[in-house]
């Protein structure tokens, strides 16, 4: 059965710093991986996702994540971080016809 | 375009009183629906799916039910509540096979006091 792990439930990074949340996933076959992100109080929104082709996946406010099969990572990347990343950020798997798998969740916090 | 809507937003319910949580997609047919719960620092707990009307599968033992009397309809239910029944529930649907993206709904926060 699939499996994701993200690594650190709670990230710190400076206002203007490279963001990076980690997340590795488990998986026989090849999947489908993709990034949610959740503000307070709101259900989780897509901020990208990977299915077939090419392994760097650009999402939405800037965000983009790298598919890395010999390092079964897809881990999610921002340049530069704004206020208003300040979230949780969940990474998920799925396969063939089984149901989508979510990591534990990484809140990100931005100091100023 | 779809859209997937739940209601209420926000519940306060006694200990013991019953609950119903309603969830609606629009814009598509026969989707795969989904109750999850969100505790703080628990991540997503799969509670409910359904791959069509009257089917539901249950992921964990627990005090709630759920229905789906109609095609796009999901409700989250309970008969008698417990204080650890509050937390952050969300409704979200596919398009199934598991490949496809989950959307969510805006969430119900239910506090059982």
């Amino acid at each position: 059965a699939q499996s994701v792990t993200q690594l650190g439930s709670h990230v710190s990074v400076s206002e203007g710093a490279l963001v990076l949340l980690r997340c590795n996933y488990s998986s026989s076959v090849p999947p489908y991986l993709f990034w949610y992100v959740q503000y307070p109080n709101q259900g989780l929104q897509l901020l990208l996702k990977y299915t077939t082709g090419a392994t760097l996946v650009k999402g939405i406010n800037g965000f983009e994540a790298e598919f890395k099969k010999s390092e079964t990572s897809f881990h999610l990347t921002k340049p530069s971080a704004h206020m208003s990343d300040a979230a949780e950020y969940f990474c998920a798997v799925s396969i063939r016809d089984d149901k989508i798998i979510f990591g534990k969740g990484t809140r990100l916090h931005i100091l100023p | 375009s779809q859209t997937i809507h739940q209601w209420p937003a926000t519940l306060v319910q006694p200990v013991g009183s019953p609950l119903s949580l309603e969830c609606t997609v629009e814009g598509t047919s026969n989707p795969n629906l989904y109750w999850y719960r969100q505790a703080a620092g628990r991540g997503l707990q799969l509670l409910f799916y359904s791959v069509g009307i009257g089917q539901i599968s249950s992921e964990v033992p627990q005090n709630l039910s759920a229905s789906r009397p109609q095609d796009r309809q999901f409700i989250l239910s309970s008969k008698k509540l417990l204080l650890s029944d509050s937390g952050f529930y969300l409704c979200a649907w596919d398009r199934g096979n598991g490949r496809n993206t989950i959307y969510f709904g805006e969430g119900s926060w239910l506090t059982v006091v």
